[in-house]
């Protein structure tokens, strides 16, 4: 099975609607990240969290927010999607310490027409 | 800024060798990653790099030269699964920041 999972894999949607992405890991980390992958632009990071009770934002949270329900489960909400966020969406865990190792979902490609 | 350049695209021929470089402001900087991304799935970590040198994985190596802001993924004896993209990813001090460059797509032909 795999460590770190994200539903869906695929999603198409219409410009206004609200859209919840879920990643679940088994890893047992503490640290959680929603990145966004465009062609060119390399992996951008939306919102991180070092344990439940924290959460940041990254460099383009605007448009995006995130709930830590649990270690194991981040969710990234879209609450009135848009054409500009189609992309791949990737979510990844890591343990805490001097390093940031991450390890990441399989992605979630989402298009909002 | 905080940038991480590295070329776009590279092509190379199965068996040969192929260096892809990358270079980042060295302020602040604590350490890199090097991952590989095929088409369509999840990065994958190759390296990570914190004292200057060479560090040997397989046919994989990585170079870190702290003072120049530079870094290199060897990669030997290509084979045709080589083909995918190759991110450099630094990770920066004061608090949590770790930046992706855009990645290189190497193309390894027969």
């Amino acid at each position: 099975d795999a460590d770190v999972t994200q539903t869906p894999r695929n999603r198409i949607t219409k410009t206004g609607k609200r859209i919840m992405l879920e990643c679940s890991q088994t890893k047992g980390h503490d640290r959680m990240y929603w990145y966004r992958q465009d062609p060119g632009l390399g992996l951008r990071l939306i919102y991180y969290s070092f344990d439940v009770k924290d959460i940041n934002k990254g460099e383009i949270s605007d448009g995006y927010s995130v709930s830590r329900q649990a270690q194991a489960k981040f969710s990234l909400s879209l609450e009135s999607a848009i054409p500009n966020q189609t992309a791949l969406y990737f979510c990844a865990t890591s343990e805490s310490g001097p390093t940031d190792t991450q390890y990441f979902g399989p992605g979630t490609r989402l298009t909002v027409l | 800024g905080q940038n991480i350049d590295q070329p776009t695209e590279m092509t190379a021929t199965e068996g040969a060798i192929v260096q892809i470089n990358c270079t980042y402001q060295t302020s602040g900087f604590n350490g890199l990653f090097w991952y590989q991304q095929h088409a369509g799935e999840a990065p994958t970590f190759l390296s990570y790099n914190v004292l200057d040198g060479l560090e040997e994985k397989g046919r994989f190596s990585s170079f870190l030269s702290r003072s120049k802001g530079y870094s290199y993924l060897l990669l030997k004896e290509l084979q045709m699964k080589d083909s995918a993209s190759y991110l450099c990813a630094v990770d920066w001090t004061g608090g949590f920041k770790t930046i992706f460059g855009a990645g290189t797509r190497l193309f390894v032909k027969a």
